[in-house]
């Protein structure tokens, strides 16, 4: 079935880059996804990368994707406090509608 | 709406009794979405629908679970008889059609305690 796994924690320092990865099972995903989650507060599309792409940058955010590995990374450049927060990794299927499958979460830990 | 709106916020309830999980759409968006999120257990999808069907109802966790969406717009999720292990939050998300996998945006969810 269709599984999506991630690291569960990463702490890095201010202004360090943080890079959260995953990996993906279904190869038919088409798009695929990160979202963010606040304490509290509800999912927080950050963005997402057609299946066709290697990579899309926005920002600070660079997305990469191996599509041969499937293998989905984020990197967030010049990490700040309040990015501390869970990443979710996520795709898509068609065959449920396009509802996303998603990791566990990446608990994202920045210090000052 | 502006977003994805969802009712009520927090919802402590006796074990035993029924809860209705309301979920307002993005209007437009016609693919609805509902997901459970517990403690340590990641996100879980329940059940999606494209307008007002429900293709695959698999997803739900057991036969104490429905849902339903009339009216290609508003959603309830339907627990009868809750138990603890249904505490959860309970997120709706809806998008464009599953042709516009790139637009699918979350409420902020209802939080489910059952005790």
């Amino acid at each position: 079935g269709e599984d999506v796994e991630q690291s569960l924690f990463l702490s890095v320092r201010e202004g360090d880059s943080s890079v959260i990865n995953c990996t993906y099972t279904d190869s038919s995903s088409t798009y695929l996804y990160w979202y963010k989650q606040e304490p509290g507060a509800g999912l927080q599309l950050l963005t997402y990368i057609f299946s066709n792409m290697d990579m899309k940058q926005d920002q600070r955010l660079t997305v990469l994707l191996n599509k041969k590995d499937k293998h989905l990374s984020l990197r967030i450049a010049d990490t700040q406090t309040g990015d501390s927060a869970i990443y979710f990794c996520a795709e898509g299927l068609w065959s449920n509608g396009g509802a996303l499958i998603f990791g566990k979460g990446t608990t994202l830990s920045v210090s000052s | 709406g502006a977003g994805v709106s969802q009712s009520p916020s927090n919802k402590v309830t006796e074990k035993g009794k029924d809860v209705e999980l309301r979920c307002d759409p993005i209007s437009g968006h016609t693919a609805l979405y509902w997901y459970r999120q517990s403690l340590g257990q990641g996100l879980e999808f329940l059940i999606y629908f494209q307008g007002n069907s429900a293709p695959d109802k698999s997803g739900l966790p057991s036969d104490r679970f429905s849902a339903e969406r009339t009216g290609g717009s508003v959603s309830t999720l339907t627990i009868q008889r809750t138990q603890q292990e249904d505490s959860a939050v309970y997120l709706c998300a809806s998008s464009q059609g599953p042709t516009s996998g790139n637009t699918i945006y979350f409420g902020e969810g209802s939080w489910l305690t059952v005790v």
